[in-house]
């Protein structure tokens, strides 16, 4: 089953903060963020794993909690170049390699 | 530089002519993936690998065939295709990470279009 974002949309002015949710009924291994651009590929953010280990992009941080099954995307001081799709992604469990994302958020920077 | 190349990357077909998308990685990745785009649907596995011999299916498997005869390529077939896999599909590799794959990396995209 799908983990589900929210919210499903968002505008901001350029500067503004957002922060996007992923919720998972299921146990979470480890959590992956990425950006997609309209008409492009995704792109990888960021990926948090179970103890707190975080790595990922410069000027957006994402938090993991694991006994909620969730995790949220915090981009601070928006700029136009976030505009995008964001999804989470997971494998769910350690040693399988079927993937699975998120039902996506859009989040459109207005100048 | 380092990239994940697919072909075609436009298509139109007609129902039941078999077709190929290839992909390609030049990064010696062992994990490979197919993803599948549609509009409210968002991204869905079809198939992956996670090394040369080695696939399994995804959330979405049926109407489709993979191969890994080689680490850099992973090509996506659709014997019999039907229109209901109109669809923009993704390539995808990464290095294993531990268990799981690590950070994707993104081919361009193939849309199809099956009439």
């Amino acid at each position: 089953q799908q983990p589900v974002q929210s919210p499903q949309a968002v505008i901001l002015r350029e500067g503004e903060d957002a922060v996007i949710n992923c919720s998972s009924s299921k146990a979470l291994y480890s959590v992956h963020w990425y950006r997609q651009k309209h008409g492009e590929a995704p792109v990888f953010l960021m990926i948090l794993l179970k103890g707190g280990e975080q790595k990922g992009h410069e000027k957006i941080s994402a938090s993991f909690n694991e006994k909620k099954q969730q995790s949220s995307l915090y981009l601070t001081a928006s700029q136009l170049s976030y505009s995008g799709t964001y999804f989470c992604g997971t494998a769910y469990r350690w040693g399988t390699y079927k993937y699975i994302f998120g039902t996506g958020t859009r989040l459109k920077v207005l100048a | 530089e380092a990239q994940v190349t697919q072909n075609p990357r436009y298509l139109i077909t007609v129902t039941g002519k078999k077709l190929t998308v290839t992909c390609s990685q030049n990064m010696n990745h062992e994990y490979m993936s197919w993803y599948r785009q549609d509009p409210g649907l968002g991204l869905r596995q079809i198939y992956y690998s996670m090394n040369v011999e080695v696939t399994d299916k995804g959330d979405v498997p049926e109407g489709y065939k993979v191969s890994r005869k080689e680490k850099r390529n992973f090509p996506l077939i659709l014997e019999s295709p039907s229109p209901n896999q109109t669809s923009l599909y993704f390539c995808a590799s990464s290095l294993e990470g531990q268990g799981e794959p690590y950070e994707q990396y993104f081919g361009p995209g193939t849309r199809l279009t099956v009439t």
